[in-house]
């Protein structure tokens, strides 16, 4: 079956440095991926897409990629900020949208 | 301002009760979605809608009903036909030319 896979295990780094966070898909191929932001208790947030023939995509202090090739995205935060804690989603497109399962960023002051 | 809402934030219900959760969008966006989120999972699809008086089943719909009379509006009930409803219920909006979903802030549902 079509599946979005993120790390469940959450990602600890110190405030400054930058997050990379994984999402593979399997099964499928995606013309783009979403990813958003989730707060607890809050619904989630967009953040960026990113089309199957775009290689990289930047807004402000994200960043994320796509390679076909590996089936993978990678999100990264550059100058990471103990506000950007949060659970991040990835999501593809199959005419509807599958979402992974997220990964929790913690980053300590 | 422009959003989607969602009431109640926080409900209980006895078992074998059905219960029906709001979902208001003033974005003029004609897909609305409904998503199921459990601890360590992703967001699963109960039921969407492209247009009003128009849905169709997601991946998870057995034990849900939905109704879309009018474009801002598309309640879920779930019914007592659910066997494990407590979880976070997500609306969603999206425009027809657009990509990126608008969610709401969730209800939190728990059956006693």
């Amino acid at each position: 079956s079509q599946k979005i896979e993120q790390n469940s295990e959450a990602l600890n780094i110190q405030e400054g440095k930058t997050a990379t966070l994984t999402c593979n898909y399997t099964n499928y191929s995606p013309a783009y991926l979403q990813w958003y932001r989730q707060d607890p208790g809050r619904g989630p947030v967009f953040l960026l897409l990113i089309r199957e023939n775009e290689k990289e995509k930047r807004k402000e202090r994200l960043k994320v990629t796509f390679d076909t090739t590996l089936k993978q995205s990678l999100f990264h935060i550059t100058a990471s900020q103990p506000a950007d804690s949060a659970t991040y989603l990835c999501a593809g497109n199959t005419g509807k949208l599958i979402f992974g399962q997220g990964t929790t960023l913690q980053v300590k002051p | 301002d422009g959003g989607i809402t969602q009431s109640p934030k926080y409900l209980f219900r006895k078992e074998g009760q059905n219960v029906t959760l709001s979902c208001e969008q003033n974005l003029n966006h004609d897909a609305m979605y409904w998503y199921r989120q459990d601890p360590g999972q992703g967001l699963r699809l109960i039921y969407y809608s492209q247009i009003v008086n128009d849905f169709q089943k997601g991946d998870i719909a057995e034990g849900y009903s939905v109704s879309r009379e009018k474009k801002e509006s598309f309640p879920l009930t779930v019914t007592s036909a659910q066997k494990n409803p407590t979880a976070f219920y997500l609306c969603a909006s999206k425009g027809l030319a657009a990509d990126e979903q608008f969610f709401g802030p969730g209800t939190r549902l728990t059956v006693l």
